[in-house]
């Protein structure tokens, strides 16, 4: 059973548009939400985190929206790009021994 | 930069063989975990690690086994393969909150 529910399973977007993937999950006791972003042939790579006492963090083109009572976390690409294809999955993390749980991932492709 | 490399890239065992997956870190980090990847299913942890000889359940470690020897090198075990064990699988290490990751193993168990 997934702790970490992610969706959509796959975007398509045209360049310049914005990518939206959510994530919702049940336990409060998660105290460390992250995205990861994964190309074909690697692990995945941190891309962008937040903690739960902060709504929103932005890096560049890739913001986190957080709603706390929601349970509900999400992941915005802005003027998305061809080179941000790649597979994105949501996290959170249980516990001081950084126990992660992600989601199921989202392949995004960016058209040209 | 922090690296972590696994022993293959690509690995085809038969039914009942014994797997070994190593993973080695290089930046002395206390955390390593051991997840398999499956397509819709996401990165599922299998077991964790926080120390050396120390080692924790995590989501699905039915018929696998880890070991621990050295801080910088965690082993993945299969005792006896089967067909559903087939799979991406991805070692980590952390210090503090990020995780850093190989490049996978795909497994395939005929």
């Amino acid at each position: 059973q997934q702790q970490v529910k992610q969706s959509p399973q796959s975007l398509i977007v045209q360049k310049g548009g914005i990518s939206i993937i959510n994530c919702a999950y049940e336990n409060t006791a998660f105290d460390y939400f992250p995205w990861y972003q994964q190309f074909p042939g690697k692990g995945p790579a941190l891309l962008i985190a937040i903690r739960p006492d902060v709504s929103e963090k932005k890096e560049g083109r890739f913001t986190i929206s957080f709603n706390k009572s929601a349970k509900q976390f999400s992941l915005h690409i802005m003027d998305s790009q061809p080179g941000d294809s790649a597979t994105y999955f949501c996290a959170a993390r249980l516990g001081n021994n950084n126990d992660m749980r992600f989601g199921a991932g989202t392949r995004l492709t960016v058209k040209p | 930069d922090v690296k972590v490399t696994q022993s293959s890239r690509y690995l085809v065992k038969r039914t009942g063989e014994k797997v070994f997956l190593e993973c080695v870190q290089d930046m002395d980090h206390e955390n390593m975990f051991w997840y398999r990847q499956d397509p819709g299913l996401g990165l599922r942890l299998i077991y964790f690690s926080y120390d050396v000889k120390m080692k924790e359940k995590g989501d699905i470690p039915e018929g696998y086994s880890v070991s621990r020897e050295k801080k910088e090198r965690f082993s993945l075990i299969l005792e006896s393969a089967s067909t559903n064990q087939t799979s991406m699988y991805l070692c980590a290490s952390s210090l503090f909150t990020e995780q850093f990751f190989g490049p996978g193993t795909r497994l395939t168990v005929l």
